[in-house]
């Protein structure tokens, strides 16, 4: 079965630092990846995917995630967070027949000014 | 063209009562999902279909059910209102037949909030 681990419940940078966050993932084959965005009181938005080639892709806001198939990570970056970032992000991972994604728990980001 | 629409927004319930939330999609997308998003868990998958007149359990179905008579259209009830049901419902749909779209890229609702008192 897949799984999605994101280590950190909550994370709080100042505005203009960069910023990482972390995602594990436990699948057998190539997975598909994925990371969104949750604004407070919002739905989900999709931030950026992997499924194959480049391991480093570019999403939208400025982030970008980088593919590391022998850490089995998919961690999610931006070089200058802006006040607006502040959000929760979901990494999740799909793979298989039945295209269910599996979500992890989240990890809420706070932006200090 | 407006994604993925959910009714009602909000609803509040008394133990016992019954429900029925309403997601439609406008992309002729065929599968669509139901989650639950409670604090601390992130989305666990209630049930899903992969085509008109199909459904499946997800990883929490009890205590729900699902119907989905039009391609467009997937609904979720609530026989029997529980308090543990608060929690806000997300409905999600992919893959058009039609495009490029990839069956595991997931076009997300804004979400019922759900209260049972």
């Amino acid at each position: 079965a897949q799984s999605v681990t994101q280590p950190d419940i909550h994370i709080t940078v100042s505005e203009g630092a960069s910023l990482e966050l972390r995602c594990n993932y436990s699948y057998g084959a190539t997975p598909y990846l994925f990371w969104y965005v949750q604004s407070p009181g919002q739905g989900l938005q999709l931030l950026l995917k992997y499924f194959s080639g480049d391991t480093l892709v570019q999403g939208i806001k400025g982030f970008e995630a980088e593919f590391k198939r022998s850490q089995s990570s998919f961690n999610l970056r931006k070089p200058s967070v802006h006040w607006s970032d502040a959000a929760e992000y979901f990494c999740a991972v799909g793979g298989g027949s039945n295209y269910k994604l599996t979500f992890g728990k989240g990890t809420l980001l706070t932006v200090n000014p | 063209n407006a994604g993925v629409t959910q009714t009602p927004k909000f609803r509040v319930l008394k133990t016992g009562q019954s429900m029925t939330l309403l997601c439609a999609q406008d992309m002729n997308h065929e599968y669509m999902y139901w989650y639950r998003q409670d604090p601390g868990m992130g989305l666990r998958l209630i049930h899903y279909s992969v085509g008109e007149g199909t459904t499946a359990k997800g990883e929490v179905p009890d205590g729900y059910n699902v119907s989905r008579l039009k391609k467009q259209n997937f609904l979720l009830g609530l026989e029997s209102a529980a308090p543990s049901q608060t929690s806000v419902y997300f409905c999600a749909s992919s893959y058009s037949t039609r495009g490029a779209g990839d069956p595991y890229e997931q076009y997300f609702g804004p979400g019922t909030r759900l209260t049972v008192t």
